[in-house]
């Protein structure tokens, strides 16, 4: 298995440009979600999804959009970058139970610098 | 909205000595999570604690939680240098409405001098 990868590893982007990070799992886990790690900082939660078709707002989600139309794709969206936006992204999954998940297996991230 | 609070933020110790991270979170969970991060890396986990009284070790690590006073330790005995990373916990909140949600704490930033 090779797990959870995403891509881009690293991008630039300009402010105001749009850019869809990708996220894949082959685990055949229900829950996935993006964080942004900032310096400093825990990881804080984009946007979840409990399976597909079901996407949820996590602590800060102003400035990106998510959709998850199968259980092995999770695209982080960025409408119209800015400054602030310059993080490592990270996408995670987890099986679940009831409604509750598990541990998280993390993928190897996604350095974004937006200028 | 569930906080969670770690310290020390950083943590220069020598080889051989025995420290603990403490984990404080604010509000009523049951579940807690250590993590591994190297520099420039990902998030590794290294526990996961699922009930009042919990713990678990491996090697040198050993994490503990105690949901009644909402803390968890991390304790690290006879420091090695490859134990020198970034440590964070997570807290899941009970689901309210779709999901459980995580939260991290800022992380402990290790660092073990030969």
């Amino acid at each position: 298995n090779a797990g959870v990868t995403q891509t881009p590893k690293f991008q630039v982007l300009k402010t105001g440009q749009s850019m869809t990070l990708q996220c894949a799992q082959d685990m055949n886990h229900e829950y996935m979600s993006w964080y942004r790690q900032d310096p400093g900082m825990g990881l804080r939660l984009i946007h979840y999804s409990v399976g597909a078709g079901i996407t949820d707002q996590g602590e800060v989600p102003n400035g990106y959009n998510v959709s998850r139309s199968t259980t092995e794709d999770f695209p982080l969206r960025l409408l119209s970058a800015a400054p602030s936006q310059t993080s490592v992204y990270f996408c995670a999954s987890s099986y679940k139970s009831g409604q509750r998940s598990y541990e998280q297996y993390f993928g190897p991230g996604t350095r974004l610098t937006v200028t | 909205e569930l906080k969670v609070e770690q310290n020390p933020l950083f943590l220069s110790m020598q080889e051989g000595k025995n420290y603990t991270i403490y984990c404080n979170y604010s509000t009523t969970s049951d579940r807690l999570y250590w993590y591994r991060q190297d520099p420039g890396k990902s998030l590794e986990s290294l526990f996961v604690l699922l009930s009042n009284g919990a713990v678990k070790q491996e090697g040198r690590l050993m994490a503990s939680l105690d949901t009644k006073a909402r803390l968890s330790t991390l304790h690290i005995t006879a420091a090695v240098h490859d134990l020198s990373a970034t440590y964070f916990c997570a807290v899941d909140t009970r689901p309210k409405s779709v999901f459980n949600k995580f939260y991290f704490g800022s992380g402990t930033k290790l660092n073990v001098k030969p």
